[in-house]
């Protein structure tokens, strides 16, 4: 059974700081790879997915990095701002099925 | 992106009750919707596969007769707790992927909190 794994917990930086964020997954015959962002109680908005014969995506300050082989994926903050605070999750998807998600990140950008 | 839209956002309700909460796909068609929960401070986890036309897939641990998914139609799927007691008190979120292809991406709704009282 998947399991998805995201390091830190928790991360508090100031703004303007480089971040990374990282995710590991253990059963590496995934179909695709997709990273979140989750505000306060809200929903979820894809930030990026990364399709299992990708090694990244980028999409404005983020860029995301896939290494099946070792069951790893990076999100990658550039130049953080306030607006970045969320939780960023990571999930894994296996075939048809739907995802299996990370406990998240919870990241504070400070002013 | 694909819009999916989900309602009510927030119910509350009384013990012994049922609730249904709705998951729409408003600009595409989608054959397989995903129904989530999270608890507080947790991941979200899987509840089940719903899919048009048939019966839908629960994952272990998960009570199909207290958890009712109906996918009528190729933009709609159902959810409802029934005899909901305060520990069905969680945040649902579905997730719909456009068309019958098993390599979109997933787009998901705003969630529904749901309190029993």
């Amino acid at each position: 059974k998947q399991e998805v794994t995201q390091i830190p917990a928790a991360l508090s930086v100031p703004e303007g700081e480089n971040l990374v964020l990282n995710c590991s997954f253990t059963d590496s015959a995934i179909y695709n790879l997709q990273w979140f962002r989750q505000d306060p109680g809200k929903g979820l908005t894809s930030l990026l997915l990364i399709q299992s014969s990708q090694r990244e995506q980028t999409s404005g300050r983020l860029n995301a990095s896939l290494d099946k082989s070792s069951g790893r994926s990076t999100l990658y903050i550039a130049a953080s701002q306030p607006g970045d605070s969320a939780t960023y999750l990571c999930a894994a998807r296996g075939g048809a099925d739907g995802l299996t998600f990370g406990k998240g990140t919870h990241l504070i950008i400070q002013p | 992106g694909a819009v999916v839209s989900q309602h009510p956002s927030r119910v509350i309700c009384k013990s012994g009750t049922s609730v249904k909460i709705e998951c729409r796909s408003l600009d595409f068609q989608a054959t397989t919707m995903f129904w989530y929960r999270q608890f507080p401070k947790q991941s979200l986890m899987l509840m089940a596969t719903s899919n048009e036309g048939s019966k839908a897939t629960y994952e272990q641990g998960v009570e199909k007769d207290k958890f009712l998914i109906n996918h009528a139609s190729l933009t709609l799927s159902t959810l409802t707790v029934t005899s909901a007691h305060p520990e069905d008190s969680s945040f649902y979120i579905c997730s719909a992927r456009p068309g019958t292809g098993g390599d979109g991406e997933l787009f998901f709704g705003e969630g529904s909190r749901l309190t029993v009282l």
